[in-house]
């Protein structure tokens, strides 16, 4: 079963403008990561937050973790065309085993 | 890190036959997962692959289904057994190695006609 859900579904912009990204979840977690798919192809992981943080950047890259609403979101800022991709949060199901819930899912398009 | 290739990257099948995917890590890993992407889904968890004993399965996945094999630390096969239609999805595997270090392969996509 999924874990939670991802908003919006999908996402549209220009590029340049920052896209934001959010998905909940609804157990306690370990830690919260943040993949990219491009075009139904592999996994890439994006970005790691432990569920004792509250907020981590990685280059273009902002995720903010609120336990308490049990919610993250993904800011990726100053948008390219290659950012075009869907984007996952996936929380560990347990006590930190390496079983991942993951979220819905944002396909984000960034228009050059 | 980890580099994780699986085999075939991609096939297409008739209902009714099997395909088995082969999931080859370079390094050893103890927990092995396999996950499921239907079309234009998210991914959902198949099983824990157990290494010298049978798999762990996730809800509504049985392994008359989807067996799966792990002979040793750098190696898996999932099997897709009968398949329908329904099966077509793109299959990953997936190692833990601990300390938050988790990867993934780059898919199998199967169409099953």
């Amino acid at each position: 079963s999924q874990q939670g859900e991802e908003d919006p579904q999908a996402l549209s912009i220009q590029e340049g403008e920052n896209a934001t990204m959010n998905c909940s979840y609804k157990t306690s977690i370990n830690n919260l990561q943040w993949y990219r798919q491009n075009s139904g192809r592999g996994l890439v992981h994006l970005i790691l937050i432990r569920s004792n943080e509250r907020e981590k950047h990685s280059g273009r890259l902002r995720v903010t973790l609120d336990t308490s609403k049990k919610s993250s979101s993904l800011l990726i800022t100053a948008s390219r065309a290659a950012d075009t991709a869907s984007y996952f949060c996936a929380t560990d199901a347990s006590n930190n085993t390496g079983k991942l819930i993951f979220g819905q899912g944002t396909t984000l398009q960034v228009k050059p | 890190s980890a580099v994780i290739s699986q085999k075939p990257s991609r096939d297409i099948c008739q209902r009714g036959t099997s395909l088995t995917i082969q999931c080859q890590v370079d390094s050893q890993v103890t927990m092995m997962f396999w996950y499921r992407q239907q079309p234009g889904q998210s991914l959902t968890l198949i099983a824990t692959a157990n290494q010298g004993s049978e798999a762990t399965y996730e809800s509504g996945f049985v392994i008359d289904k989807f067996p799966i094999s792990r002979p040793n630390l750098t190696f898996s096969t999932l099997t897709v057994s009968n398949m329908s239609p329904e099966d077509s999805s793109i299959y990953l595997c997936s190692v833990w190695r601990g300390a938050y270090e988790q990867y993934f392969g780059p898919g199998t996509r199967l169409t099953v006609t």
